[in-house]
């Protein structure tokens, strides 16, 4: 079945850094969805991606959806504390577009060191 | 607009018992998905309803079943509870349509024991 692969599994960074994290597939996505899940809550989306190649902002943070479709990074510029948390990348099953229906990724840990 | 609210916030259920779990989705969104998220692991989608029908699920057995009610809020319902069900249980609403934006609740924290 589909599966996405998230790596690296954990981070641990001094504040200031930047910080860049992966997620691969050996299935075609046509969209590519990037999560924050701090504790105790639900996942926040941070960005959409919806077409190959693309390359979208959202503050310190930017996405990228890979070219083959199979995959897409993330990356923080000059991390903070409140950077702390688990990372989630996730698209829709069998390359539909319903993104109510998303297979996860297994999350990246970041713990940020003041 | 609230957000999504989830009821209860935790829970311990002894196995082979049946629970009920509750989301309200935000106003006016007629969409929800159901997500069982284990310790450690990324949420698995476990079904959608859309206007009060099913409209599609994930890998789980027919003892997971939900319910969509007219004011589009939803229930998650777990038979015959096995200790494996415990997990962070998260459903997410939206206004339907392609790659719509979805909103997630903070969870029921399920633990069978």
């Amino acid at each position: 079945g589909q599966q996405l692969n998230q790596s690296p599994q954990s981070m641990f960074i001094q504040e200031g850094e930047d910080v860049s994290m992966n997620c691969t597939s050996s299935s075609i996505f046509n969209t590519w969805l990037w999560y924050k899940q701090d504790p105790g809550e639900g996942p926040v989306l941070l960005i959409a991606l919806y077409k190959a190649g693309e390359l979208t902002s959202n503050g310190r943070l930017t996405a990228q959806f890979g070219i083959t479709r199979k995959d897409s990074f993330l990356n923080i510029s000059a991390s903070i504390p409140s950077d702390v948390g688990i990372y989630f990348c996730a698209g829709p099953f069998h390359g539909s577009s319903n993104t109510g229906k998303l297979i996860f990724g297994q999350g990246t840990t970041l713990q940020v060191k003041p | 607009e609230t957000g999504v609210t989830q009821s209860p916030t935790h829970l311990i259920k002894t196995r082979g018992q049946q629970v009920t779990l509750r989301c309200s989705s935000q106003s006016g969104h007629n969409t929800v998905s159901w997500y069982q998220q284990a310790l450690g692991q990324g949420p698995q989608f476990i079904f959608q309803y859309y206007r009060e029908e099913e409209n599609g699920r994930g890998n789980f057995p027919p003892r997971f079943s939900g319910l969509q009610f007219p004011n589009y809020s939803s229930e998650l319902n777990v038979n015959a509870l096995e200790l494996d069900d415990s997990a962070l249980y998260l459903c997410a609403s939206s206004l339907g349509g392609q790659n719509s934006g979805y909103t997630f609740g903070s969870g029921t924290r399920l633990t069978v024991v």
